[in-house]
């Protein structure tokens, strides 16, 4: 399968903690993007890389969040000082630049 | 005001029916929409794609677009039961392809 992975695909953690979660898109594409979707909502847009570089950063975005994508290939969020207001399924998507984007299965995150 | 908006639902129709999902959007620099379908505890698959004014079919599925009246609306002919999901309306725009996603639309295809 060459879709777009996401790993862990769930994770519990206690308030205060740091996590990550890794993406890794398909292999061609050179867009990356991270949403967050709480229940009942659509995903909210994170962040968009164009190869390694950031090039958008939502204001959803604290500063307690940061992503990174070294050499263009997989992504990593981090989560710092987790919260329960951080709960949520984290999303990755890739495309090519044509404008579909294609979802990895996301990854759950529980604060308890 | 959300740049997409779309009932929540839930739309409940007979199998075999056909379902109809609407979608509005605010940003006349949208360039392309999108739906796509999302089972519960799943991450989005993409069902159809337009950009262009007027209607775009695929299988049983209809998409409609009409930049005038910022509407985009999805058809599903001859609902089946596991068509029953949420249907994400989603709004691409800017320089940097941001999408926009909706609240999405509850589909119960009743047996």
């Amino acid at each position: 399968d060459t879709g777009v992975s996401q790993n862990p695909r769930h994770k519990i953690t206690k308030r205060g903690q740091n996590v990550t979660f890794r993406c890794d898109p398909i292999s061609e594409h050179n867009r990356l993007y991270w949403y967050r979707q709480t229940l009942g909502q659509g995903p909210e847009f994170l962040t968009y890389f164009q190869n390694e570089a950031q090039l958008e950063k939502s204001r959803l975005l604290s500063d307690r969040f940061s992503a990174e994508r070294p050499k263009g290939s997989f992504s990593t969020l981090e989560i710092q000082r987790t919260e329960q207001g951080d709960s949520a399924m984290y999303l990755c998507a890739s495309t090519s630049g044509a404008e579909t984007q294609y979802f990895g299965p996301g990854t759950r995150l529980l604060v308890l | 005001q959300k740049e997409v908006e779309q009932n929540s639902g839930p739309l409940s129709v007979p199998e075999g029916a056909i379902a109809s999902l609407n979608c509005t959007y605010s940003d006349r620099g949208s360039q392309s929409f999108f739906w796509y379908r999302q089972y519960s505890g799943k991450s989005p698959e993409l069902i159809m794609f337009i950009y262009s004014n007027g209607d775009k079919e695929d299988g049983r599925f209809t998409a409609q677009l009409n930049k005038a009246s910022q509407y985009v609306s999805l058809l599903i002919r001859d609902s089946q039961p596991s068509d029953s999901a949420t249907y994400l309306c989603a709004a691409i725009s800017g320089g940097y392809q941001k999408v926009t996603f909706g609240i999405g639309t509850k589909l119960q295809v009743i047996p």
